[in-house]
């Protein structure tokens, strides 16, 4: 079957830095996504990785390595408002996503 | 109208109702999806369109239908609601079936 895990929960503190994990077993790749989702709202788009190595994007990096089945996202300097789910999702061979169960990411001051 | 829409925003519904989940796009993506999102669960696919006059199913389709009349509009329907459809719906459409999924703000149905 189709599996992604991640993290239930993290908890990190502000100013800090702090690392996702995701590791896939799918049928098929086609490139992974991570999503950040606050308390009561919809998936915001964040990051995609297709090819191997870091996709830098302001305070926010996203990892690939394709031959471990693995991928992190990488917050810098946490701000209060990072405080939400993070979810990994791969595309399969099907162009469907398959989705983790995502990662709930607590900031303390 | 910028990006998706969806309506009801919230909903309380009797076991055995209809109800259709309305979702519009003005993006002119072509592909659409209908996600649910429960506790503890990553987001399920219910049903997808690749392109208004098809579509498909996907991993969690029975009890619920779609049609795509038009580029626009990709409405949900459960014919007959059950207790276990109570969740929170997605959903989201994509320029192709390839391409970043961008999500609507969600409707939360609670089936009593």
């Amino acid at each position: 079957g189709q599996n992604i895990d991640q993290p239930t929960e993290m908890t990190a503190t502000e100013g800090a830095i702090v690392q996702i994990n995701c590791t896939y077993q799918t049928s098929g790749f086609n490139g992974l996504f991570w999503y950040q989702q606050h308390a009561g709202e919809a998936p915001t788009f964040l990051s995609y990785n297709v090819l191997d190595g870091l996709e830098e994007k302001g305070r926010f990096s996203s990892f690939l390595s394709r031959s471990k089945g693995y991928s992190y996202l990488l917050l810098k300097e946490l701000q209060m408002k990072d405080s939400a789910s993070y979810l990994c999702a791969v595309m399969d061979s099907n162009y469907q996503l398959i989705w983790g169960a995502g990662t709930k990411l607590i900031i303390k001051p | 109208i910028a990006g998706i829409t969806q309506a009801p925003t919230s909903q309380i519904l009797a076991a055995g109702r209809r109800m259709t989940l309305r979702c519009t796009q003005d993006m002119r993506h072509n592909a659409m999806y209908w996600y649910r999102q429960d506790l503890g669960l990553g987001l399920r696919l219910i049903h997808y369109s690749n392109t208004a006059g098809t579509t498909g199913k996907g991993e969690v389709p029975d009890g619920y239908s779609v049609s795509r009349a038009n580029t626009d509009d990709f409405p949900l329907t459960l014919a007959s609601a059950v207790p276990s459809q109570t969740s929170v719906y997605f959903c989201a459409s994509g320029l192709t079936s390839t391409d970043t999924q961008y999500f609507g703000p969600g409707t939360r149905l609670t089936v009593l």
